[in-house]
């Protein structure tokens, strides 16, 4: 079946510093998506990528979505105590209704 | 405008057991998924509904099973609890099942 992976599975960082995490499919996707979670918490929806080779921002995030749209990333711009959680990407197939498979996360912590 | 709820909020059961958990969407969502995510990992898909029946099922015995209410609130039972079932159930809502998925709090289920 469908696999997500992401690397790293926890990255440390310092305020300020930058973070990235890449998420692999092991198929095609129709589109993807990304959420975060704090400790305690939900999955939360930060957005969803469409077309190959697509970028988005958000304020200090960036998403991009693979040119084979296998792969995606989400990169933090000084990052902030706020930043916090597990992101998780999430691919999504070619059929109407949403299968979602979740990537294995990325733990970030920060410190200040 | 209410988010996702969901009931109970914690659940202890014995092994063998059968468990039900509730779920009602989003105002203005008519899709109901629901999630499993054991401790330290990504949420894994267990089935969707809409216009009260399944449409997407993932990788789970047919011990889970669902429901949908015209209402488009959603219950989730599980039958002969098995320690493995131990983990944070979360429902999701959306509006057709595509696009940005919002999740509720989740019920924490132990199975002892």
């Amino acid at each position: 079946g469908q696999q997500v992976m992401q690397i790293p599975q926890y990255q440390h960082v310092q305020e300020g510093e930058d973070f990235t995490t890449y998420c692999n499919s092991s198929t095609t996707l129709s589109n993807i998506q990304w959420y975060k979670q704090r400790p305690g918490g939900h999955p939360v929806f930060l957005i969803q990528l469409v077309k190959s080779g697509e970028v988005k921002k958000q304020k200090r995030l960036t998403f991009q979505f693979g040119e084979a749209k296998k792969n995606s990333s989400l990169h933090i711009t000084a990052t902030q105590t706020t930043d916090v959680g597990t992101y998780f990407c999430a691919g999504g197939g070619n059929t109407g209704f949403q299968k979602l498979v979740f990537g294995t996360g990325t733990r970030l912590l920060v410190s200040p | 405008d209410a988010g996702v709820t969901q009931s109970p909020t914690h659940l202890i059961k014995t092994r063998g057991q059968q468990v039900t958990l509730r779920c009602s969407p989003k105002s203005g969502h008519d899709t109901v998924s629901w999630y499993q995510q054991a401790l330290g990992q990504g949420p894994q898909f267990i089935f969707q509904y809409y216009e009260e029946e399944e449409r997407q099922r993932g990788n789970f015995p047919d011990r889970f099973s669902g429901h949908q209410f015209p209402n488009y609130s959603s219950e989730l039972n599980v039958n002969a609890l098995l320690l493995g079932d131990s983990a944070l159930y979360l429902c999701a809502s959306s509006l057709g099942g595509v696009g940005e998925q919002y999740f509720g709090p989740g019920t924490r289920l132990t199975v002892t």
